[in-house]
This record gives C-alpha cells, structure tokens and sequence, in this order.
C-alpha cells in the first residue's frame, strides 16, 4: 500500500461551487498533518494544518478522521484563483528524526 | 518575510556534466531539504540534512550528492548528469521544534540533454 494515497483529478467546478477532496495515508503513527498549495510552475505553500478536532479558515475546511485514517479538505463558494493543486502532506516521527510525505496532489479547475 | 532562494529557475545541461543547485535560506532553519517533482508522482525526497555538515539520504539519492558548509546553504550535486535527471528541483526549510511548515524556493527546472 502506498504511505499516502489521493485522487489527482482534475476537479472541474464552476464559480460557487463546493468540492471536497480526500487523502488517505498508510502510518498510523502519522502525527502532524497538513493542505499545501501549488499554482501552477510555482512552489508549494503551506495552506492550512489539519488538527484533530477539524479547523476551518475562511471557506476552507480541514478534517482528520484517524480511524479511517484520511484528511480531507472542503472549499466552499469557489473562486477562480482556487484554481491550483492541493497537495496532502503527513509528518511521521520516529525514533531518531521525522519524515515528511507528500501527496502527488489533486489538480482543481475552477471555472466561470 | 521569509525567504529560500535557488541559484537558478532554469538549466540545461549535458548527459555525464557535473551540475550543482544551490538554495539559501535567511529563517536561521536547522533543517533544509532537497526533493524533485515529477508529473504524477509528488515530491520526493533526494536528502535533507538536519545541521551544518549533516545529511541524511532520502527515498531517492541514487546520482546524487550534497553539502551542506554553513547552517543557511545547503547544495544539490548531480556528479554526472543523465536524462532520467530531467525534473523539477525543490529545495525547502523547516525548524526542528514547529511549527512544522516547510518552505520552499521556487524551484529549478533541470533538463539534461
């Protein structure tokens, strides 16, 4: 089974619309969570950490549901400049270091 | 604000060159990290190091050296080119305590002809 798993897409969507998108990971033990951004020939950025009991900012809400072992991400009321890829990212500690995996990332159109 | 910069955006190179990325980083962060990202499958991580003279391999560090002389620069090393090195180069930073956000420059893109 692969460490994290996710729909790569694309999500089309018109202005106004809500669209989730899930990513499962593999290690239970994954401690820190998080949604990063990536425009298009651009770097990642950091979107929003996902906290167990959920976080919200804006539009944009972060899940985690550990039994299931996924998080998720839901964008209400979409904007064009939505338009991007959303990429998961899971922080695993283990004895000696950590280790951070990245989602290959879920592309997302928005359109007018 | 806080900022990583690379050497280059773009670079071309030959098959068997001896290519070097460069990233700085003015956060004053232990932790610096160099990944590719190729269509489909993510960012993989090549090495990071966690202080000056530190380096610990990645998932994929086969064709690939770095150094790391000073805690702010940390250099990517291709000894000898080859096509199958043709990808995006990331480089990033982080602290050791959290938060656990890394940053990223924006990126090189490598093609070796």
């Amino acid at each position: 089974r692969k460490e994290v798993e996710q729909d790569p897409g694309p999500f089309n969507v018109p202005e106004g619309a809500t669209v989730a998108f899930n990513c499962t990971y593999s290690n239970s033990a994954s401690q820190s969570f998080f949604w990063y951004r990536q425009d298009c020939r651009k770097e990642p950025k950091l979107l929003m950490s996902v906290y167990s009991s959920g976080n919200e900012d804006g539009r944009f809400t972060a899940q985690l549901n550990r039994a299931s072992q996924y998080i998720s991400l839901l964008i209400r009321d979409s904007k064009l400049s939505d338009s991007a890829t959303y990429l998961c990212v899971f922080r695993n500690s283990y004895t000696g270091g950590f280790k951070t995996i990245f989602g290959a990332g879920t592309r997302l159109f928005v359109k007018a | 604000d806080v900022k990583v910069t690379q050497s280059s955006r773009y670079l071309v190179k030959r098959t068997g060159e001896k290519v070097f990325l460069e990233c700085v980083q003015d956060m004053d962060h232990e932790n610096m990290f160099w990944y590719r990202q190729d269509p489909g499958l993510g960012l993989r991580l090549i090495y990071f190091s966690y202080d000056v003279k530190m380096k610990e391999k990645g998932d994929i560090p086969e064709g690939y050296s770095v150094s790391r002389e000073k805690k702010e620069r940390f250099s990517l090393i291709l000894e000898s080119a080859s096509t199958n090195q043709t990808s995006m180069y990331l480089c990033a930073s982080t602290l050791t305590g959290g938060p656990y956000e890394q940053y990223f420059g924006p990126g090189t893109r490598l093609t070796v002809t």
